[in-house]
């Protein structure tokens, strides 16, 4: 069935490092969505992607969809303790009005 | 202000006990999704509905039931035939549009544990 994974699983980084998570699914997707959750919360949306190649930027948060509509990636630059959490990705799956969210990406961010 | 409430915050179930999780929008949305989550695991889709009197099991649906008897509630039954209910429910919304374009809302979650 339809798969999105996400990599890394994990990542400490020191405070003003760089961060990079990255999504792929194991088909072609009309838009990808990316969500995060701090420890104890839920998931808040952050961006969607729609178009191929798109790169759109939050402040430090770099997103970017891939030229195939499979892949994606969430960068940040120079990290503080307030970006710690749980970064998800999400892509819709095919026929469907679901989503199939992606494994996640625990940030921890050592001040 | 708008948004999703979702109670109880913790929930205790007995052995052989089937438990509800109340699940409250008042965004307007026509869709509405529930979620489990696992300690440092990511989301697994229960079940969602489009439209009131109408939803689909989503991919761990058994041990489960929903209703959606209206637009603003969206109540999920954890029932015994579920042998591992231990796990944090979320619940969310959004708008419902032709192709899943729109952005979900979540609920503060549910965190359910087994007496």
């Amino acid at each position: 069935g339809q798969q999105v994974m996400q990599i890394p699983q994990y990542q400490h980084v020191q405070e003003g490092e760089d961060f990079t998570t990255y999504c792929n699914s194991s088909t072609t997707l009309s838009n990808i969505q990316w969500y995060k959750q701090r420890p104890g919360g839920h998931p808040v949306f952050l961006i969607q992607l729609v178009k191929s190649g798109e790169v759109k930027k939050q402040k430090r948060l770099t997103f970017q969809f891939g030229e195939a509509k499979k892949n994606s990636s969430l960068h940040i630059t120079a990290t503080q303790t307030t970006d710690v959490g749980t970064y998800f990705c999400a892509g819709p799956a095919s026929g469907t009005y679901k989503y199939i969210f992606g494994t996640g990406t625990r940030l921890k961010v050592l001040a | 202000d708008g948004g999703i409430t979702q109670s109880p915050k913790y929930l205790f179930r007995k052995e052989g006990q089937n438990v509800t999780l109340s699940c409250e929008q008042n965004l307007n949305h026509d869709a509405m999704y529930w979620y489990r989550q696992d300690p440092g695991q990511g989301l697994r889709l229960i079940y969602y509905s489009q439209i009131v009197n109408d939803f689909q099991k989503g991919d761990i649906a058994e041990g489960y039931s929903v209703s959606r008897e209206k637009k603003e509630s969206f109540p999920l039954t954890v029932t015994s035939a579920q042998k591992n209910p231990t796990a944090f429910y979320l619940c969310a919304s959004s708008k419902r549009t032709v192709t899943s374009n729109q952005p979900q809302h979540f609920g503060d979650g549910t965190r359910l544990s087994i007496l």
